[in-house]
This record gives structure tokens, sequence and C-alpha cells, in this order.
């Protein structure tokens, strides 16, 4: 099983400034890593697949990097809506597809 | 629009069963891979269960193995879940998800769209 770890926890950030996320494979994952924002009562969103391709309807704002083990999900310009939890998740060697813990988002 | 709106959740003793069910619209739901994932409580998503097409292949994460089965019915644009042997950690929102296709027709396993979830609570 691939394990996906992501940093830090819990990330605050001050409206209007950039926020860096980071994922971590225990193995090498090529580009098969998508990501997610989830709000509390809200299905979770794509945001990111094949580690640098938007989702449809995503803001230019997210934008993601990396391949093997290293990833990173950058948001420029935080937005009071971009506060949320983001998932990380690899699909390149399955059963089971695997997600990290999560990255909490919050206001500074 | 595509839509996938989850049912069946609820409380159930340590032991029980439940069926889970997800209704598809706005896409041909008989041709697409489809796959249940898991919210507990405070915790991270966790892939469940996912199945082809045409129902011939299925996966499980070990932890449901042989206690969760996942089906499809293809004229009724539904999912299922039946879940047997429930434990206290089985409690969470579940969500069916859709997995896409390139445009190539080859599937990817990465999840869009999500439904909004259906409680299922597991205590005595």
């Amino acid at each position: 099983e691939i394990v996906m770890t992501q940093s830090p926890a819990t990330l605050s950030v001050s409206p209007g400034e950039r926020a860096t996320l980071s994922c971590r494979a225990s193995r090498s994952v090529s580009s098969n890593l998508a990501w997610y924002q989830h709000k509390p009562g809200q299905a979770p969103r794509l945001l990111i697949f094949g580690a640098s391709t938007r989702a449809t309807g995503i803001s230019a704002r997210f934008s993601g990097s990396g391949s093997g083990t290293e990833f990173t999900l950058t948001i420029s310009s935080l937005q009071s809506e971009d506060f949320a939890v983001y998932y990380c998740q690899q699909y390149n060697n399955w059963p089971p597809i695997t997600f990290g813990q999560g990255t909490r988002l919050e206001i500074k | 629009e595509v839509q996938l709106v989850e049912s069946g959740g609820g409380l159930v003793q340590p032991g029980g069963s439940l069926r889970l069910s997800c209704t598809a619209s706005g896409f041909t739901f008989s041709t697409y891979w489809m796959s249940w994932v898991r919210q507990s409580p405070g915790e991270g998503l966790e892939w469940v269960a996912n199945i082809k097409q045409d129902g011939s292949d299925k996966y499980y994460v070990d932890s449901v193995k042989g206690r969760f089965t996942i089906s499809r019915d293809n004229a009724k644009n539904s999912l299922y879940l039946q879940m047997n042997s429930l434990r206290a950690e089985d409690t969470a929102v579940y969500y069916c998800a859709k997995h896409p296709r390139d445009s190539s027709g080859y599937f990817e396993f990465w999840f869009d769209p999500w439904g909004q979830g259906t409680l299922v609570t597991v205590s005595s």
C-alpha cells in the first residue's frame, strides 16, 4: 500500500496571502496524484488531477506541481472561500486507492 | 448536470447490517467505474470499494473485505454498498463517487464528482 503523508496538518494563512501544501508518497506515484477541497457538510471537490492539471471550473489561483514522491498544492491570494481541508490522493498503484490525512487551511 | 445522491444511512447496532444506495443522473451510468469513499468523524477520507462498469471487477480496502459488498444495477442507474458485521469503526459519512474517463476513453481513478454523503452510525 502506498502511504500518503501531508504537511502541515494545519496551516494558518491570512487572506490575500499564498498557501503552500505538501504531499509525500511512500514510493513513486509518477504524476498520478489528485487534490481535493473539502468543506464541512459538503461533497469533496476535485481541484487537480495528473499532479498539475486543474479540473473544470477550478480557479487559476490553484496550482499543482511535483512528480514521483513529492507534490505541492499552491493557492495564491487566498480568498475566504478557500479555507477548508485539502486532501491529496494517489491512483498510480491500487488497490487500495489512498489519501493523505489532510491539511486544514485556516484563517490567520 | 451530473448528480449522485446517496441514501440508506442510519443508526445500526454493532454486528448489524445496512445497505446504502447511490442514485446517479446526468451521465451514462452504465459506462463508468464507481466508488464508495468514507470519512469517519474527525478523520480523513478513506476509499472503501469500487466496481467496474458491468460489475465484473470489484475491489475493496482490506478493512472491509468479507463484510462489505459493492454492486450496481445499471438499469436503475444505482450503486449499492451492502454492509454486514458492522463495527463501531465503520461509523462514517459514506460518499459515492464517479471515476472519469479521459478523451481516449481510458479510465482514471481519481474521483469526480462526489455525492453529498450519507451518515452511518454503528453504536449500541
